[in-house]
């Protein structure tokens, strides 16, 4: 089954700078791709999902994605941090055996 | 609508103990999850549903059970408690393997 992998366990950006977690997919092309954030003592909830349509996806709160095949990566950003963007942030994978695989999840700290 | 309801939210065992945590949701949904989260390890898949009367195994199913007789109820069962199994456990519903996961508030289980 596919799964992905996150580079940062911790991320800290100052507020009003670029946000940029990444992401990195199994190597063969995954069905969908999702961000989901979770914010302290709450579930999970979508921030934006891939499922081929565009290579650039836009979900809420001002994130995107962007899905490059060639770097299997899919990378969420963000123009300008924001205090109440600090979250804990997963990617995650739906395989084609119905399987929804999580990365380890990146915590997002903005700093003042 | 209430979405996805765990119960119970917080329970303390000994080891050797066993309980069930109960997952319900009111969509209608056909895909049913159930993860477990600790600190480092994202989120990793137990056992999951694609329908009633169906249950398949995911990353770390040993030393859980699962049941779906009914289409809203999944049950996550523990029969014989450890310590590694102190985590907290999320509930996920989906109306296919391709869309949202609507997660439940999560249970937290310590075993001692």
């Amino acid at each position: 089954a596919q799964s992905v992998t996150q580079l940062g366990s911790h991320v800290s950006v100052s507020e009003g700078a670029l946000v940029l977690l990444r992401c990195n997919y199994s190597s063969s092309v995954p069905p969908y791709l999702f961000w989901y954030v979770q914010y302290p003592n709450q579930g999970l909830q979508l921030l934006l999902k891939y499922t081929s349509a565009a290579t650039l996806v836009k979900g809420i709160n001002g994130f995107e994605a962007e899905f490059k095949k060639s770097e299997t990566s899919f990378h969420l950003t963000k123009p300008s941090a924001h205090m109440s963007d600090a979250a804990e942030y997963f990617c995650a994978v739906g395989n084609r055996d119905d399987k929804i695989i999580f990365g380890k999840g990146t915590r997002l700290h903005i700093l003042p | 609508n209430a979405g996805v309801t765990q119960t119970p939210k917080f329970r303390v065992l000994k080891t050797g103990q066993s309980m069930t945590l109960l997952c319900a949701q009111d969509m209608n949904h056909e895909y049913m999850y159930w993860y477990r989260q600790d600190p480092g390890m994202g989120l990793r898949l137990i056992h999951y549903s694609v329908g009633e009367g169906t249950t398949a195994k995911g990353e770390v199913p040993d030393g859980y059970n699962v049941s779906r007789l009914k289409k809203q109820n999944f049950l996550l069962g523990l029969e014989s408690a450890a310590p590694s199994q102190t985590s907290v456990y999320f509930c996920a519903s989906t109306d296919s393997g391709a869309n949202v996961l609507t997660f439940g508030a999560g249970s937290r289980l310590t075993v001692l």
